[in-house]
């Protein structure tokens, strides 16, 4: 089993570029969610899932647009991106036993 | 509003000290309670979790907490701490119910000196 999976692992992007980071899971969970990790402000949510179908905002989700059409996968689009948006974006998953699995992260760059 | 305040942004010690590491946090209802950890270059792993019973919960690596309710807080504490245990800790709470909405405090960098 792979877990939680996320691509890119590195992306450098312009002011202004969209892009996807894609986030796919193989443990079968309901709930996953997208945090960006910036130094000195822990993890913040973006947006969460909690079923294909359905999602919600977090407490970040300015910029940010996700969908959920499959159990498995769960991207995260940038429109526009702004230098703000630079950071270290998380996927997580989680199942009835509510501990969240974490994938390796995407560090993102914007110029 | 709901949140997770984690007293200690940085932390050094000498190998084979003791550690404590505070948490409090604010938010409504019954709450589950988590310590991750994340060693550098890698993603946040469980340390410990508590859902309900016995307040204090012991993780991996001889880590332990102590949930006290009255107080709201949910303290990680090990006895001696060894080098590799260099790492930034996360603090997070969620509710029994409902959504599995996570709040995440701002993490402690700790740095063990060998």
């Amino acid at each position: 089993n792979a877990g939680v999976t996320q691509t890119p692992k590195f992306q450098v992007l312009k002011t202004g570029q969209s892009m996807t980071l894609q986030c796919a899971q193989d443990m079968n969970h309901e709930y996953m969610s997208w945090y960006r990790q910036d130094p000195g402000m822990g993890l913040r949510l973006i947006h969460y899932s909690v079923g294909a179908g359905i999602t919600d905002q977090g407490e970040v989700p300015n910029g940010y647009n996700v969908s959920r059409s499959t159990t498995e996968d769960f991207p995260l689009r940038l429109l526009s991106a702004a230098p703000s948006q630079t950071s270290v974006y998380f996927c997580a998953t989680s199942g009835t036993g509510r501990e969240q699995f974490f994938g390796p992260g995407t560090r993102l760059t914007v110029l | 509003a709901q949140s997770v305040s984690q007293h200690n942004h940085h932390v050094i010690l000498s190998e084979a000290a003791s550690l404590e590491l505070g948490c409090n946090y604010s938010y409504g209802g019954t709450v589950n309670l988590f310590w991750y950890v994340q060693y550098p270059g890698q993603h946040l792993q469980l340390l410990l979790k508590y859902f309900s019973g016995d307040p204090l919960v012991k993780g991996i690596k001889g880590f332990e907490a102590e949930f006290i309710k009255s107080k709201f807080s949910f303290n990680l504490r090990k006895p001696s701490v060894q080098w590799s245990d260099t790492a930034e800790y996360f603090c997070a709470v969620t509710s029994t119910s409902g959504t599995y909405k996570y709040i995440f405090g701002t993490g402690t960098r700790l740095k063990v000196l060998a």
